[in-house]
This record gives structure tokens, sequence and C-alpha cells, in this order.
């Protein structure tokens, strides 16, 4: 089946320092990608939704200068958290959309940030 | 704008009973709905997808409904095992391809 991977697993990083989350897809091209974002006891919000080649499109009160997002192939999406704060601490999913397929997507296995 | 809403937000059940959880969506024009697991600190399972077009889906023990008009989904488990401890999250689609609009999920928690 479709795989998609998410790396680092897990990263700690400080305060005002930034970070970069890798979504792949091993088996598939995708076309669209989507990240969202999961507080603890909360659920999945979507911040993004990132088109190969072309600019994201981020959702109502997502700053688009903190989270930067880079979708430069058809396997590869890019999450960068800019000047990382406490609160930008989360859970984050990326889900990719098979290029051709009319309804799937493939979620990869998560990113746990924690910013000290 | 779609809001879902998963109810309980917490069940705990002793093993081999059959449950329902429960999730409901404010705007019926969805192209499909979804049903996943999620263990703890882990990403997501998908458990069973329908189409707005249908109105049911089976999996082994697993049975989810769709009553789109009444914007309406279940989820039967039967047989419950401690296995089946995790949340289950429903989530709708509005157009093919584009993102799930999620509930925050229903934890369930079955003894042995």
């Amino acid at each position: 089946g479709a795989v998609v991977s998410q790396h680092p697993s897990w990263v700690i990083c400080k305060s005002g320092t930034s970070v970069k989350i890798e979504c792949r897809s091993l088996d598939f091209q995708a076309t669209t990608m989507f990240w969202y974002r999961q507080f603890p006891k909360q659920s999945l919000m979507l911040m993004a939704t990132s088109n190969e080649g072309s600019k994201a499109t981020y959702e109502q009160g997502v700053e688009k200068d903190k989270f930067l997002i880079n979708h430069a192939s058809l396997t590869l999406s890019t999450l960068t958290v800019t000047s990382a704060h406490p609160e930008d601490s989360s859970f984050y999913i990326c889900s990719a959309h098979p290029a051709g397929s009319s309804y799937e997507q493939y979620f990869g296995p998560g990113t746990r940030l924690t910013v000290t | 704008k779609q809001e879902v809403t998963q109810i309980p937000a917490a069940l705990s059940v002793p093993e081999g009973e059959n449950l329902v959880l429960n999730c409901s969506f404010t705007d019926s024009a969805i192209y499909n709905l979804q049903w996943f697991r999620q263990d703890p600190g882990k990403g997501l399972t998908s458990l069973l997808l329908i189409q707005s077009s249908q109105r049911e889906q089976t999996s082994g023990r697993l049975n989810a409904s769709l009553d789109k008009s009444s914007g309406r989904s279940t989820l039967y488990i039967a047989a419950s095992q401690p296995g089946d401890s995790a949340t289950y999250l429903c989530a709708v689609r509005h157009q093919a391809g584009t993102a799930l609009i999620f509930g925050k999920g229903t934890t369930l928690s079955v003894s042995s």
C-alpha cells in the first residue's frame, strides 16, 4: 500500500530556532499534500494545503511567514517552523493525495515538536 | 463552516461489548466521510471510508453507516477487545482531493 513518511518523528528545539519537518510519499506521486496540527486531546486542524510547484494555501489564522511550506517535487513537502515558540509545540501530521486518485489520502506517522 | 462533532468524548466498556460511536456534521454537502483510529502519540490508521452515495461500509468487526441528509454517521464495533482501545476520529471531505475536517474524537478504553 501507499506509504507516507515523516522525518523527524520527534524533535526538541530551543525557542527562537527553526526546525524543518519533511513529508515524503515513498511509492507514489502526490500532487497535493496537506499539513495538520494536533494539540493534546484536540482534533487535527488543517494548517495548509501544498500543491507541487506552487505556493501553499494557508488556513485562516495560520501565519504563512512562520510556517513555511515548500512542495518542490511530487514526493516531498517540507514544513519549516521559524522562530519557534513553546506554543508551537504540537504534533504535526502530513497527508498526501496521490495523483489521479479521486478520494484517497495517506497519512504520515506524525512529528512531535517540543519547543523549550 | 463545517463542524464535526463526536459523542461521547470518552467511553469505557468491558471486553466483548458491542458499542456505537457517533459523529455528526453541520453541512451535509460532503463528498465522503472517513473513520480513523489513532493510538497515543501515533499517526492515523484509516478504518472505513464511505462515499456520499453509500449508506454503509463494513470491515471485519467494524461497520460504519452514513445518513448524509441528517448529517450523521455511526461506527459500530462488535465484540470489543482490549486492542480496540484507541481514539477514533471521524472526518469529512467536501470535494475530491481536498483536506479532511476532523472531529475531536472518541477515546475508547476496553478492559479485559
